[in-house]
């Protein structure tokens, strides 16, 4: 069975361009969370979807939204790119019911804003 | 608000011997699930080990089991026979609830496996 994949691995952006980011779950897997991590302020939770809708958001702006599609493959996009922005963003697929919804992760896609 | 603490930014531990990293956390919410991760270089979080709030023995996969004391909150991860290839970051993360809340991470240790 496939992993988790996120596309692409690395990205270089320049101040004030726009983003998207890929990520295929595992099979039958239908809730994608989405997480930021940096080494200043750690793990940080950015969205969930199931089932093509935003269950859950953490606190971040507005400039990063997201999306999931009926093959529960989901993107994330962030506008307006700020230097703050450079993190390795990594996806996480779960399956509903599972025993304490483990949640499996990609390999991250790691974003440089410069 | 559920906050996880792990307060040990390093370890290290000699090559087969075991290794206990600390986990406390705190939550209000008496259904609860609590994950440890490991976090290689590459940056895949890989998941390691799950202990249910309602469980009533501790965890265990392997060489790695989770010493899950309620009471006290904690939840900390024991790696017995320690191998080179364990060097990595290690996450202790908690989820509220049934499993439809986010995961919430600590801020992990970094453990280095000395030959």
């Amino acid at each position: 069975k496939a992993g988790v994949t996120q596309t692409p691995r690395y990205l270089i952006k320049t101040r004030g361009q726009q983003v998207t980011l890929s990520c295929s779950p595992i099979s039958g897997h239908r809730s994608v969370s989405w997480y930021q991590q940096t080494p200043g302020q750690g793990l940080q939770f950015l969205f969930e979807y199931f089932s093509e809708t935003q269950r859950n958001k953490g606190n971040f702006p507005g400039r990063f939204s997201g999306r999931q599609f009926s093959n529960s493959r989901s993107e994330m996009n962030v506008s307006t790119l700020e230097l703050g922005d450079s993190a390795l963003y990594l996806c996480a697929s779960s399956l509903e019911g599972d025993r304490g919804q483990k949640a499996f992760f990609g390999q991250g896609t790691r974003l440089t804003v410069v | 608000a559920q906050k996880i603490t792990q307060t040990q930014p390093g370890m290290f531990v000699q090559e087969k011997e075991a290794v206990t990293l600390d986990c406390t956390y705190d939550t209000s919410d008496p259904s609860y699930g609590l994950f440890w991760y490991k976090q290689p270089s590459s940056g895949e979080m890989i998941f390691l080990i799950y202990q249910g709030s309602y469980d009533q023995q501790n965890a265990t996969e392997g060489r790695y089991s989770l010493n899950f004391q309620k009471a006290r909150k904690s939840a900390n991860l024991v790696i017995s026979a320690s191998q080179l290839g364990d060097s990595a970051m290690y996450f202790c993360a908690m989820r509220e609830g049934r499993g439809n809340n986010d995961m919430r991470f600590g801020a992990g240790t970094r453990l280095t496996v000395k030959p």
